[in-house]
């Protein structure tokens, strides 16, 4: 199996911009994750899914942040407008059976 | 006070001693735990996971799990410089719940 497939794999982008992060998880896989990883707050969990819909995503952290799992191989992470402040490493993570494996990630750095 | 607390280090182990990497939780109702590997500029990877108190044993790594105490920790055997990462602890709370909490991180120096 590929593993979680992440894209893009780093991302630049002004303030303002609309910013979306895609996900394709695990084959087979019924739990899909988004994370956000900063030095300062670590390891966070903005949302997830389960069987393409949203369970929790007290972990988002405004308006600005939205995510959607359109089908099962298949979810996004969009920020709009970005800001300065959401530059971060953000993970997506799939699951089956409780164990999570993570894709590479995608480096977002808003200037 | 943070869900999970792990001492950020950095702990400096010599090569072919015992790493210790320890965490504590607040929430009694934890049911389950675990220990993700991350190396610098890669994505966490899960090494062990932990239910029962005692321990388990998975060749060089040892997780140990003490409810009563809220602690849970990872013992590293013979380590070796491919060891030298950030190790993370991250808890899942009651049956059938997916949400992992993750601790800051223990970032683990292994010197030839």
């Amino acid at each position: 199996d590929a593993g979680v497939i992440q894209s893009p794999r780093h991302e630049v982008t002004e303030m303002g911009q609309e910013v979306t992060l895609r996900c394709k998880p695990i084959s087979g896989h019924d739990y899909l994750f988004w994370y956000r990883q900063t030095m300062m707050r670590g390891l966070e969990l903005l949302i997830y899914f389960n069987n393409n819909v949203p369970i929790d995503d007290s972990g988002m952290p405004e308006d600005r942040f939205s995510a959607k799992m359109p089908n099962a191989s298949f979810s996004t992470l969009k920020i709009q407008p970005s800001e300065p402040r959401d530059s971060a490493v953000y993970f997506c993570a799939s699951s089956r059976k409780n164990i999570q494996y993570f894709g590479a990630g995608t480096r977002l750095s808003v200037l | 006070q943070k869900e999970v607390e792990q001492n950020s280090g950095p702990l400096s182990v010599p090569e072919g001693a015992i790493a210790s990497l320890n965490c504590t939780y607040s929430d009694r109702g934890s049911q389950s735990f675990f220990w993700y590997r991350q190396y610098s500029g890669k994505s966490p990877e899960l090494i062990m996971s932990i239910y029962s108190n005692g321990d388990k044993e998975d060749g060089r790594f040892t997780a140990q799990l003490n409810k009563a105490s809220q602690y849970v920790s990872l013992l590293i055997r013979d380590s070796q410089p491919s060891d030298s990462a950030t190790y993370l602890c991250a808890e899942r709370r009651g049956r059938g719940a997916q949400k992992l909490v993750f601790g800051q991180g223990t970032r683990l120096t292994i010197n030839p």
